[in-house]
This record gives structure tokens, sequence and C-alpha cells, in this order.
């Protein structure tokens, strides 16, 4: 597609609950990377997929945190047991060159509220 | 996780004016970068700065990475109302397996008419 997508753009779930968002990159672009955005900060790194596998996994914050990607295309990252901290905004970005800043493009992110 | 130090927090001008805004990282990067925010939407580039020293123009916006490679200004000039939004620093040292943005924590710009 043109852009990143993220799907979907709002969820609200109840606390204890498992949840899956998904993200489209653009077509052709190797590098994916998800990052969770909290309310007044900036994005925080989570996880970094070079192609199907995950080259670095270090921001995901605990092991009710997993992202797949497959295919080497669609990403879902997947949260367990949810929690009302989880509460944030999702980012998902890709590039075709990992690492460099240009191609670098976001999506809108999936705002997760968790009550 | 790791945030960039990005002041101020807020700014509230006059249509018109100048606006400058920096960052301060405790780590060096090899390339910083400026993004803009706006309310549901993600992170857009502005300007990608890659060597100490450089001032790079795009537009209204003016950016330089600092001799130290631990900072970076961003300054607006005349601002508009469609400047409005977050405005985010970020460095990045890119290659191998680094590829992820450490992002400072925005300075929110309100323009008034």
């Amino acid at each position: 597609g043109a852009g990143v997508s993220q799907t979907p753009s709002n969820k609200v779930t109840e606390k204890g609950k498992y949840v899956e968002l998904r993200c489209d990159p653009i077509s052709g672009h190797t590098a994916l990377y998800w990052y969770r955005q909290s309310l007044g900060q900036g994005p925080e790194f989570l996880i970094y997929f070079q192609g199907t596998g995950a080259a670095d996994d270090s921001g995901l914050p605990n092991d009710r945190f997993f992202a797949v990607r497959p295919e080497g295309s669609v990403s879902t990252l997947k949260i367990q047991r949810t929690e009302r901290g989880d509460s944030a905004v999702y980012l998902c970005a890709s590039s075709q060159t990992p690492g460099t800043p240009y191609g670098y493009t976001f999506g809108s992110g999936t705002r997760l509220t968790v009550v | 996780g790791q945030q960039l130090n990005q002041s101020p927090q807020s700014m509230f001008i006059q249509e018109g004016e100048d606006v400058s805004m920096n960052c301060t990282s405790s780590s060096i990067f090899n390339t910083w970068l400026w993004y803009k925010q706006e309310p549901g939407e993600g992170p857009v580039l502005l300007i990608a700065l890659y060597k100490a020293g450089e001032l790079t123009s795009n537009g209204r916006l003016t950016a330089q990475f600092g001799i130290t490679r631990k900072d970076s200004f961003l300054n607006i000039s005349a601002s508009i109302p469609s400047d409005v939004g977050i405005y985010f620093c970020a460095g990045l040292n890119y290659g191998g397996s680094q590829g992820n943005l450490i992002f400072g924590k925005g300075t929110k710009l309100s323009v008034k008419p």
C-alpha cells in the first residue's frame, strides 16, 4: 500500500484480556519496527524485524509482549493478560533499508485502552 | 527506556514569531532527526542530520547537528497556524542490528493567529 497501515485504530479491552495489533508495512520494506507512545511521551522502541526474524527485541517490557512477522510482511504485536499500564498508542514503522532515517515511515498507530 | 532531553516542553506563540527548540543526550548519535506529530497520526520526518556541525534547512525549518554529537536544535521561522503540533527530536545510530530511534519527550507548539 501507499503507507503503513495499522489496525484497529482504536482498541478498548478489559484488564486481563489478550489483544492483537496488526501492522501492514509499505510493500517491499524489509525492516519493520514497533514503538509504544504513552501520553505526553515520545515513542519508545519495542522490537525491530529484519525480514521474518526479530533482529532486536530489547525494548519489549516483559514476556506478556510478543510480536511475529511470519512472512516478512505483515506483523502482529500480541499482548497477553493486559494491564492498565499497557494503555498507550502503539506505532508501527517500516523502512526499505534497516537503520536509515529515509523511508522510515510511521503508521497512524493503534490506541489501546485497558479498562 | 532511554529518552532524550528536549526543551521546552511547550510553547504558545503568536503567528509570525520564530521558534527554537533543542535536544540533548548523554550519549552520542551519528544521526539526529526531527519529527512532527499531529493528533491521531504517526510522527512525520521533517529534517535529518548526518554530520557533526551540519546545518540543514527545509523551507522555514532549520536544524543543526551539534559538534559534540550529543545535541541538536530546530528553528521554525515566521510561524503559521499549521505549524501546530508536537515536535520530537530523535537520535539514531544506524548499522548492524541498531536501527531503533531514541526519541525526546516532545515540544508542543501552539500558534495563536
